[in-house]
């Protein structure tokens, strides 16, 4: 059974360019969770999706940021107009359906860095 | 505002000591609480989790304890071993269910051998 995946695993983008973040979770799961790691920072909770549903998104910024589980394929982190301060490891998580409360198992990360 | 500390400095023992790890949180009532493991460039991996009406946990070599009058986690690690140099993370759940953890800032924990 394979784990979560996420990719690419290191992603290099200019100022003002888009970033797709993808993250497929392990199978069987429909809860989606992505954080944000920056250097010599702790996790970062971000947005909390299910098939096709936003369920929380209190720790998205507001604006360039999005997130979408479709019910067919990977979850997407989409970054719009990156900025250097985006630079940061990004990691999803997923957990089974039985509800939260759950441990949450975690992809190898995204590790964006903005020139 | 809500807050989770950890150990601020990174932790050095020796192999075969016990390791004690803190967590203590401050204007949260946390559901349940969870540590993890996070190796360098890796993400992290899940070790127990305590709920709220539990003192104690414990898996093989670690133990959980949870008070929540004085809102503070102490993880330790039995006849710690150098495979057991990493980060360790603790994270909080809220009571609203949303899934969503507050994680801290984690403490490295160095086992000399």
């Amino acid at each position: 059974n394979a784990g979560v995946m996420q990719n690419p695993r290191h992603l290099v983008r200019r100022r003002g360019q888009e970033a797709r973040l993808r993250c497929s979770p392990m199978k069987g799961h429909s809860h989606v969770y992505w954080y944000r790691q920056l250097p010599e920072e702790g996790l970062k909770f971000m947005v909390y999706l299910q098939k096709e549903n936003i369920i929380d998104e209190s720790g998205m910024p507001k604006e360039r940021f999005s997130a979408e589980f479709p019910k067919e394929g990977p979850s997407i982190l989409r970054i719009q107009q990156v900025v250097r301060g985006d630079s940061a490891a990004y990691f999803c998580a997923s957990s089974p359906p039985s509800g939260t409360g759950n441990e949450q198992f975690f992809g190898p990360g995204t590790r964006l860095t903005v020139l | 505002s809500q807050k989770i500390e950890q150990n601020s400095e990174a932790l050095n023992i020796q192999e075969g000591k016990t390791a004690t790890l803190t967590c203590n949180y401050t204007n949260y009532s946390p559901a349940y609480l969870q540590w993890y493991r996070q190796d360098p460039g890796r993400g992290p991996v899940f070790l127990l989790l305590i709920r709220e009406n539990e003192k104690e946990k414990r898996k093989e070599r670690l133990k959980v304890t949870f008070d929540t009058t004085l809102k503070q986690s102490l993880f330790h690690i039995t006849a710690s071993q150098p495979a057991d140099s990493a980060t360790y993370l603790c994270a909080l759940a809220g009571s609203s269910n949303t899934g969503k953890l507050i994680f801290g800032q984690g403490t490295t924990l160095q086992v000399k051998p």
